[in-house]
This record gives structure tokens, sequence and C-alpha cells, in this order.
């Protein structure tokens, strides 16, 4: 069975650009969940959609938003890049909601912004 | 905002011996627990959950025990192996929050 994917694997952009970046889950799993990791802020969560519905959200600004499609394949788009939104974004997917399931991550998509 | 900490960044120890991970947090409302481990240029792998109404769990070479009195979690790693060298993550989640730790560095020496 493939993992979770991720695509780009990495990506530069400028300051005031805006960046989609994209999660297949593995076959059958329903939630998708985002996180950012930085050196500075260690692993933060984003926000977790399970059937198409954003379930659970952390606290990050409204320039960081996400949706989920019909197969559960994910998107996550951070408009109006911030120097600080340089990151390594990971995607996890499982069965059900985090809470009750155990997470699989992809290998995250190196954002960099310039 | 939840405060998840780790007693040590970095952890070094021997082959062969048991490894302890502590991570402490401030939310006593926190309902479920879970330690991943991330390898150099991989996504964070889970390794094992806990739920609060629990104080301990066994997996495969691995222990975590919670304890909620003073708001403490940790993982053993028993005969701890080369393997096992990455860096070791709490996480916790509450009233649909999730929160992670910042990471302790486990280097084993053969």
């Amino acid at each position: 069975k493939a993992g979770v994917t991720q695509t780009p694997r990495y990506l530069i952009k400028t300051r005031g650009q805006q960046v989609t970046l994209s999660c297949s889950p593995i076959s059958g799993h329903r939630s998708v969940s985002w996180y950012q990791q930085t050196p500075g802020q260690g692993l933060q969560f984003l926000f977790e959609y399970f059937s198409e519905t954003q379930r659970n959200k952390g606290n990050f600004p409204g320039r960081f938003s996400g949706r989920q499609f019909s197969n559960s394949r994910s998107e996550m788009n951070v408009s109006t890049l911030e120097l600080g939104d340089s990151a390594l974004y990971l995607c996890a997917s499982s069965l059900g909601l985090v809470r009750d399931n155990e997470q699989f991550f992809g290998p995250g998509t190196r954002l960099t912004v310039l | 905002g939840e405060s998840v900490g780790l007693h040590l960044p970095t952890l070094s120890v021997q082959e062969g011996d048991n490894s302890i991970i502590n991570c402490a947090y401030s939310n006593s409302a926190s309902d479920y627990f879970i330690w991943y481990k991330q390898e150099s240029g991989k996504g964070p792998q889970f390794i094992i959950d806990i739920r609060s109404n629990m104080d301990k769990r066994q997996g495969q070479r691995v222990t975590v025990l919670l304890n909620k009195t003073v708001k403490h979690l940790s993982l053993q790693i028993a005969a701890t192996q080369p393997g096992d060298s990455a860096v070791y993550f709490c996480a916790l989640g509450n009233f649909n929050k999730f929160y992670f730790g910042s990471g302790t560095k486990l280097n084993v020496k053969p």
C-alpha cells in the first residue's frame, strides 16, 4: 500500500506570493492533518480535515487555509507569504480522526520564502 | 495555549541500555498523548499512544508512562539499538487541539 505523498517536495517563493501544497493520503484514510515544522517553533498543528470538513484548527492566521476533496486528497494554501513561513510542511493521514487513530506522515514539503 | 516541554534536548545512551525520554505538559485537560519518532529527512512516525484514563501502556520494546498528578509523560525504550537514533516528540491533544513538544534527540553509541 502506498504511503502518504506530498507534492511538491521543495518549493521556493518570494514574500507576498501564495502557495498551494498537496497531500495524497493512504488509500482508505479519511482524515488528513497538516503540520508546520521549523527549528524555532518545532512541530505545530495547522488543521485536520475529515470527510471534506475541517474538524480542528491550530493557532495560525487566516492566511493558512486548507481543503479536502471527496477522494480525501487535501490541499493547503498559504497566502501573502512571509519570511517566517519558511518551514517543512507535513501532512499525515489516518483512518479516522487523529484522537482515535494512528497517523502516518508524508515526507513533507520544504518551503523557502525569500 | 498548551505548554509542552521536554527535560533534555539531547540524550546519549550506550547500545543495549534502556532509554528514558521525558515530557512535561501544563494542561490537565489533555486526554490523549502520543510519542513520535522522527529520523533525519523523514516525517514523524507514530510509536505509541496512551489515553488519560491509563497510567501505562506497553508496545514492542517501548513503554509509555503517564503521571497525571505531576503532568508528566515518559517514553522508555528497552535495549536501545542504533536504529533508535532519532528525534522523539511527545504530543498531546485536548479540546480538539493538538500540541507537540520540542523534541529530544536520542544518540545511541555503539
